[in-house]
């Protein structure tokens, strides 16, 4: 198993671009989410979902989308970038109930100038 | 609110030594919450995780963490640091299908 991949790795944006972030698992998990780790801030989460086209907000949704067609595949859209953006994005997955263990991706640095 | 505070951002430990990293939360009903590892450039690993049972709950790589209802703290413990433990931790709760996380403690273990 691959576990969690995240594509791309490092990317610099200019504001007011958009991109896609890409995320998928190859373990049948239900639960997928996506976080941005900032420092001093810890982790906080964007959006969820708790399986295919099922997703909700999280504490931060602000000025990213997301859609889940397939269990395997959960990408974050960021419509509009803006420097504010500029962070570590994580995406995990796990089975449910989704307390279950989090598998976490490598993560992808993001850079908005 | 939902919420985990780690008051410390850094802690030291020779090698060798016992080590606490130490997360307090503010819940409500029962609480589940876990801890999670970080070392450089890489994502989350997941260590353990109290969700009912016994207080103390141990986990991964010899480490522990005891859950203490009263005092609202779940503290991350080891007997014997090694420096091969020196990254970043974070604690977590659960509630919601929502995830809360720390900010986050660097522990640094000294050879």
């Amino acid at each position: 198993n691959a576990g969690v991949t995240q594509t791309p790795k490092f990317q610099v944006l200019k504001t007011g671009q958009s991109m896609t972030l890409q995320c998928a698992q190859d373990m049948n998990h239900e639960y997928m989410s996506w976080y941005r780790q900032d420092p001093g801030m810890g982790l906080r989460l964007i959006h969820y979902s708790v399986g295919a086209g099922i997703t909700d907000q999280g504490e931060v949704p602000n000025g990213y989308n997301v859609s889940r067609s397939t269990t395997e595949d959960f990408p974050l859209r960021l419509l509009s970038a803006a420097p504010s953006q500029t962070s570590v994005y994580f995406c995990a997955s796990s089975r449910t109930p989704p307390w279950e263990t989090q598998y976490f991706g490598p993560g992808t640095r993001l850079l908005v100038l | 609110a939902q919420s985990v505070a780690q008051p410390e951002d850094q802690v030291n430990v020779a090698e060798g030594n016992p080590l606490t990293v130490k997360c307090t939360y503010s819940v409500s009903g029962n609480p589940y919450l876990f801890w999670y590892v970080q070392y450089p450039n890489r994502g989350l690993q997941f260590l353990l995780k109290y969700i009912t049972g016994d207080n103390l709950v141990k986990g991964s790589y010899g480490f522990e963490a005891e859950f203490n209802k009263s005092q609202t703290s779940f503290h991350l413990k080891k007997p014997s640091a090694l420096v091969s433990d020196s990254a970043l931790y974070f604690c977590a709760s659960y509630t919601g299908n929502q995830f809360y996380f720390g900010t986050g403690t660097s522990l640094t273990v000294i050879p």
